[in-house]
C-alpha cells in the first residue's frame, strides 16, 4: 500500500525559531498533498493544499508568510513554520493523493507533534 | 456552517458489543464521499471504510459498516464486537469532490472507550 512518512515526528523548538516539517511519499509520486492542523482534543483543520511546481493554496485564516509550503518534488513537500509561537504548538498531519487508487485516494502521515517553548 | 457533524463527544461500549457513532453531513454536491478514520493515541490516521454518494448499498469492511441514509444525509458507523483495541477517536469525514483534487473534511471526532 501507499505509505508517506513525516520527519520529524516530533520536534521542540524555542520561541522565535523556525521548524521546517517533511512529508514524503514513499512508494508512489504524490502531484498533491495536504497539510492539516490538529490542536489537542479537536479535529484535523485543513491548512493547506501543496501542489507540485506551484503554489500552494490557504485555506482562509491561514497564513502564507508563516506556513510556508514546498512541493518541489512529486515525493516531497515541506511546511515551515517561521517564527513559531507557543500558540502554533500542534500536531500537524501530511496526507497525499494517490490518483487512481480508488475510493481511499488519500494515505496520511504519522504526523509531527510541535511544541514551541 | 458545519458540513460533518458528530454529536456524540464520547461514546462507552463493552466488550463484545456492537456500537454505533453518528455522522451526518450537510452539501448540495451531488458527488461525493464519505469516510471513517480511526484515531488511537499515537495520532495515526487509519482509514477505516468509505461510502460514495452513489453507491446503492452500505459499505462493510470486516467489523465496519456503514449505515448510509441520504435522504437524512447520515452515515453512522457500526463496529459490531467490540475490542479493546477500538478504543480510539474516530472521525467522519466527507470529500465533496469525485476526483479527490480536494481535501476532507472532517468532524469535531468521537471518543470511544471499551471496556471490558
Amino acid at each position: 500500500g501507499a505509505v508517506v512518512s513525516q520527519h520529524p515526528s516530533w520536534v521542540i523548538c524555542k520561541s522565535g525559531t523556525s521548524v521546517k516539517i517533511e512529508c514524503r511519499s514513499l512508494d508512489f509520486q504524490a502531484t498533491t498533498m495536504f497539510w492539516y492542523r490538529q490542536f489537542p482534543k479537536q479535529s484535523l483543520m485543513l491548512m493547506a493544499t501543496s501542489n507540485e511546481g506551484s503554489k500552494a493554496t490557504y485555506e482562509q485564516g491561514v497564513e502564507k508568510d508563516k506556513f510556508l509550503i514546498n512541493h518541489a518534488s512529486l515525493t516531497l513537500s515541506t511546511l515551515t513554520v517561521t517564527s513559531a509561537h507557543p500558540e502554533d504548538s500542534s500536531f500537524y498531519i501530511c496526507s497525499a493523493r494517490v490518483p487512481l487508487a480508488g475510493a481511499n485516494e488519500q494515505f496520511f502521515g504519522p504526523g509531527t507533534r510541535l511544541t514551541v517553548l | 456552517a458545519q458540513k460533518i457533524t458528530q454529536t456524540q463527544p464520547g461514546m462507552f461500549v463493552q466488550e463484545k458489543e456492537a456500537v454505533t457513532l453518528d455522522c451526518t453531513y450537510d452539501t448540495s454536491d451531488p458527488s461525493y464521499g464519505l469516510f471513517w478514520y480511526k484515531q488511537p493515541s499515537s495520532g495515526e490516521m487509519i482509514f477505516l471504510i468509505y461510502q460514495g454518494s452513489y453507491d446503492q448499498q452500505n459499505a462493510t469492511e470486516g467489523r465496519y459498516s456503514l449505515n448510509f441514509q441520504k435522504a437524512r444525509k447520515s452515515a453512522n458507523l457500526v463496529i459490531s464486537a467490540s475490542q479493546l483495541g477500538d478504543s480510539a477517536m474516530y472521525f467522519c469525514a466527507m470529500r465533496e469532490a469525485p476526483t479527490g483534487r480536494r481535501a476532507l473534511t472532517f468532524g469535531s471526532g468521537t471518543r470511544l472507550q471499551v471496556q471490558p
